[in-house]
């Protein structure tokens, strides 16, 4: 079945910086792949996507790489602020077969200083 | 709208209780879940409901049992829980699903969960 990698756990940056976080996936029929940015006390909230027929996306100062033939994407958040802070969460989704459902990966713990 | 209303927000109960969770989409879709979270862990799915009928069941053991009486709302009926189940519970709901989940590519919107603890 699909495993999400996602590294690093905790990130720390100045207010100002750019952060990235980055995931792997073991499936290579994966075709989608939300991010999700949880804050404390909070249910996640899906804050950008990218398909497998998209190399990136951009949002305002988020954006989502893609690479298919790794089998990795990655989030990057530029000129962060203090209310980035939050837990991000990378995931895959596969079409049918034994699963079609949200593989997580394990977080990462983002704290942007003022 | 993309609003998935849980409650209650928290929700306190005793190993003999029986409580139930809701949960409510207004957004047309006919897939819904319920998932576990722990502290500093990802979500866990339990439960998938396709158009009305459980397609998925993680495993979970039976003093949880999914309810879906319409194509908005989801109960999690709760009785004779354990301390170790407290944690956060999360509704989450999309566009299309498959028998064994949602249609690849379909966004999922959570909740804001239900803050479970079990004395």
């Amino acid at each position: 079945g699909e495993n999400v990698e996602q590294h690093p756990s905790t990130l720390s940056v100045q207010e100002g910086d750019s952060a990235v976080i980055k995931c792997t996936y073991s499936d290579s029929a994966s075709n989608y792949f939300p991010w999700y940015k949880q804050e404390l006390g909070k249910g996640p909230q899906l804050i950008i996507d990218i398909r497998s027929n998209v190399g990136e996306k951009k949002d305002q100062r988020i954006a989502v790489t893609l690479n298919k033939t790794a089998k990795h994407f990655s989030l990057h958040i530029t000129e962060t602020q203090p209310e980035d802070s939050a837990v991000y969460f990378c995931a895959a989704s596969s079409p049918g077969g034994s699963q079609g459902n949200l593989i997580f990966g394990k977080g990462t713990k983002l704290s942007v200083k003022p | 709208d993309t609003e998935v209303t849980q409650t209650p927000k928290h929700l306190v109960m005793g190993m003999t209780n029986k409580k139930s969770l809701k949960c409510e989409q207004h957004m047309g879709h006919r897939a819904m879940y319920w998932y576990k979270q722990k502290a500093k862990k990802p979500p866990e799915l339990m439960f998938v409901y396709s158009y009305e009928k459980l397609s998925i069941n993680e495993s979970v053991p039976s003093r949880f049992s999914p309810e879906c009486p319409n194509s908005s709302l989801l109960n999690l009926h709760l009785h004779a829980l354990q301390p170790e189940d407290s944690a956060l519970y999360l509704c989450a709901s999309s566009q299309g699903a498959l028998a064994r989940g949602w249609r690849a590519g379909t966004e999922a919107f959570f909740g804001q969960g239900t803050r479970l603890t079990v004395v």
